[in-house]
């Protein structure tokens, strides 16, 4: 059984930083894509970033281009969001989803329960 | 405003079909494959539909999924209420080199 287990989230003040991530379980981690997603309060699901299954390929989302790095460590099985100069727009529930063989491929197939995440002075 | 437009709201009676729209261009659904998620909030969405029709394992035959040209369509048959949620459609979008959803649809079961 996939299972995807996010963590980092929390309270943080505009300009600061949080770094989010994701253990993952139950298939065979570096065959596949994986992304974050988020969902805003009252807002629907975002994508945020995506990362090849070597992590030789990174992608954002326009919103958190430069601000945001994606990366995944094979040998722990675990995705990674670091997240700079957070604003309050970011204030999400941050999801870990499973994606296919390729970031532009299948879409996402298992999701994690989600991290939330708070910028508010 | 989201890349991919569906109307705001759907709604049925339990046992009817219910089709979702979810209209793109060029870039994403009419280059790309559409996909079709059911999403409580707070709880983890669920992928129902990947590659504009396949369905994965577990997921009910009365969810089924189209496209046609740069638009999606998701329906449901024999609604039923537990049905009722927020669908998002979403595809990779070859202008922007990432993935774009619609803005959720919230079905209602009357």
């Amino acid at each position: 059984e996939v299972q995807l287990l996010e963590s980092g989230g929390g309270l943080v003040l505009p300009g600061g930083s949080l770094r989010l991530s994701c253990a993952a379980s139950g298939f065979t981690f570096n065959n596949y894509a994986m992304n974050w997603v988020r969902q805003a309060p009252g807002k629907g699901l975002d994508w945020v970033s995506g990362i090849s299954f070597s992590g030789g390929s990174t992608y954002y989302a326009d919103s958190v281009k430069g601000r945001f790095t994606v990366s995944r460590d094979n040998s722990q099985n675990t995705l990674y969001l670091q997240m700079n100069s957070l604003r309050a727009d970011d204030t999400a529930i941050y999801y870990c989803a499973k994606g296919g063989v390729a970031v532009r491929l299948l879409g996402f197939d298992n999701w994690g329960q989600g991290t939330p995440v708070t910028v508010s002075s | 405003q989201s890349v991919l437009t569906q109307p705001p709201s759907a709604s049925g009676t339990p046992g009817q079909r219910v089709t979702i729209s979810c209209s793109g261009s060029n870039s994403n659904i009419g280059t790309n494959t559409g996909t079709w998620y059911q999403y409580l909030p707070g709880t983890a969405p669920k992928l129902l539909i990947h590659t504009n029709n396949q369905r994965p394992s577990g997921v009910p035959d009365r969810f089924s999924g189209s496209k046609s040209g740069t638009s999606a369509s998701l329906a449901i048959s024999g609604l039923q209420s537990e049905d009722e949620a927020d669908y998002f459609c979403a595809a990779w979008d070859d202008s922007l080199n990432g993935w774009v959803f619609g803005g959720g649809t919230k079905l209602t079961v009357l």
